[in-house]
C-alpha cells in the first residue's frame, strides 16, 4: 500500500531555516514532488526530485534519498509570506499521493 | 497565458441531482488529474487521466466520473451527488515525462456544496 508521513504543523521566525521532512512508501516511484498552498488558493508546484541528492531553487532546496523512502524541503531566510502548508508527493506513472501537508507558520 | 480553468468556481446543489465540473488546460499536457480536499486534509486524487480516452482511478474514485474525449478537457461528473462529496475539488494537468520535472499545474478549484 501506499503511506506518507510529514509533520502536521512547524513553527519558526523571521530569517530562521526550516525543514520539513517527508517519509513515503509507495509503489512504482518516479520521484518526490512539493507544494505549497495558501489558504484558499491552489497549490503550486516548488520542486521535484527524482534522483538522491539536493536540489536548489532560490531559497528553497529539497533533498531525496530513495533507498530510505526520505526526502525534505528546507526553507531558508524564511519570510512572513512562506507561512502556508507545504505538501510532499510521490510521483508515479500516474498516481499522485499528497500528505495531509505541513502547515508552516511563520512569526515576526 | 499557460492555464488550467475550472468552472464553477462555486455551486451549490441538493442531493441526487447531476452536475459536471468542467476542467480545461490550454499547454497541451498529456496528464490530467482530479482531487477533493477536505478541511485540513491534503489532496486525494480522484482520477487522473494519460492521455485521450485513457483514465484510470486514484483513491477516491466512487461517486465520480471522468471523460477525457479531447487532449485539454477532462469533465469531473457527479451522476448522483451526496453531502458526503462537499469539498474543495481541483483540477490539475501536467507534461508527466517520466523522470522530468512532472510539475503539475493547479486550476483555481470549485468549492461544491451537496445538501
Amino acid at each position: 500500500g501506499q503511506s506518507l508521513e510529514q509533520p502536521s504543523e512547524v513553527t519558526a521566525v523571521e530569517g530562521a531555516i526550516v525543514q520539513i521532512n517527508c517519509t513515503y512508501q509507495t509503489s512504482g516511484f518516479y520521484g518526490l514532488s512539493w507544494y505549497q498552498q495558501h489558504d484558499g488558493g491552489a497549490p503550486t508546484f516548488l520542486s521535484y526530485n527524482a534522483l538522491d541528492g539536493l536540489e536548489e531553487t532560490g531559497r528553497f532546496s529539497s533533498f531525496l534519498s530513495r533507498s530510505d523512502s526520505y526526502g525534505y524541503l528546507l526553507l531558508q531566510e524564511l519570510q512572513m509570506k512562506d507561512s502556508a502548508s507545504y505538501f510532499c508527493a510521490p510521483e508515479g506513472a500516474g498516481k499522485s499521493t499528497f500528505g495531509d501537508g505541513t502547515t508552516l507558520t511563520v512569526k515576526p | 497565458e499557460a492555464q488550467v480553468t475550472q468552472n464553477p468556481r462555486y455551486l451549490i446543489t441538493v442531493t441526487g441531482k447531476k452536475l459536471t465540473v468542467t476542467c480545461s488546460q490550454n499547454m497541451n499536457h498529456e496528464y490530467m488529474s482530479w482531487y477533493r480536499q477536505d478541511p485540513g486534509l491534503g489532496l486525494r486524487q480522484i482520477y487522473y487521466s494519460m492521455n485521450v480516452e485513457v483514465t484510470d482511478k486514484g483513491d477516491v474514485p466512487e461517486g465520480y466520473k471522468v471523460s477525457r474525449k479531447e487532449k485539454r478537457n477532462f469533465p469531473l461528473i457527479l451522476e448522483s451527488p451526496s453531502p458526503n462529496q462537499t469539498s474543495l475539488y481541483f483540477c490539475a494537468s501536467s507534461l508527466r515525462v517520466a523522470g522530468a520535472g512532472n510539475e503539475q499545474f493547479f486550476g483555481p478549484g470549485t468549492r461544491l456544496t451537496v445538501l
